[in-house]
């Protein structure tokens, strides 16, 4: 079993539509959680981090984290074409490296 | 701006040669790291280095070697060693400290082997 599962898609989406992407994690160790954003060809970009478990939000977005399931999900509502992406999630401990999910692909369609 | 710089964007390389990759950083980070990414695959952690003339093994520094002999700089050698290069390579930095200590990315260096 990998330390962090993530569904690879592709998903697609009409405009408008609210996503929802999700990891599973197997060490209940982990205290931070980021998604990151990653267009093709390019570098991922952080989109929102959390600390233990809760919700949080930022415009459009916004992160859950439930340590209990050992599951997290990034929402994105209105979604816009400029969100057809790859979007990664990363998790670790505090004063270790990150551990980072294959990535889902999102495409939002005009 | 502050970011990091990676160079060159795109790299062949024929079987059986040493290639350099580049990677620069002007956010005053003390960490930095070399991530490997294939399809379908997470991100996988090569090297990296929390202080100058100082650096460990990631999950798989077989056949890379790195260097860190200025604070801004972390080159990472795609070896002859490596038996299966062609892939796209992440630099990134970030602090060091308690905390969640982001990874800041640079936008990649793609290897080809022929």
């Amino acid at each position: 079993q990998k330390e962090v599962e993530q569904d690879p898609g592709p998903l697609s989406v009409p405009e408008g539509a609210i996503v929802s992407l999700n990891c599973t994690y197997s060490n209940s160790a982990f205290q931070y959680f980021m998604w990151y954003r990653q267009y093709s060809r390019k570098g991922p970009e952080l989109l929102m981090y959390t600390y233990s478990s809760g919700n949080k939000e930022d415009g459009r977005f916004t992160a859950q984290v439930d340590k209990s399931s050992k599951y997290i999900s990034l929402f994105i509502r209105d979604s816009q074409p400029s969100d057809s992406a790859t979007y990664l999630c990363a998790m670790k401990v505090e004063g270790q490296n990150f551990v980072f999910g294959p990535g889902t692909r999102l495409s939002v369609l005009p | 701006d502050g970011g990091i710089t990676q160079s060159p964007k795109y790299l062949f390389r024929k079987e059986g040669q040493n290639v350099t990759l580049s990677c620069e950083q002007n956010l005053n980070h003390d960490a930095m790291y070399w991530y490997r990414q294939d399809p379908g695959q997470g991100l996988r952690l090569i090297y990296y280095s929390q202080i100058v003339n100082d650096f460990q093994k990631g999950d798989i520094a077989e056949g890379y070697s790195v260097s860190r002999e200025k604070k801004e700089s972390f080159p990472l050698t795609v070896t002859s060693a490596q038996k299966n290069p062609t892939a796209f390579y992440l630099c990134a930095s970030s602090i060091v400290g308690s905390g969640a200590n982001v990874l800041t990315f640079g936008a990649g260096s793609r290897l080809t082997v022929l």
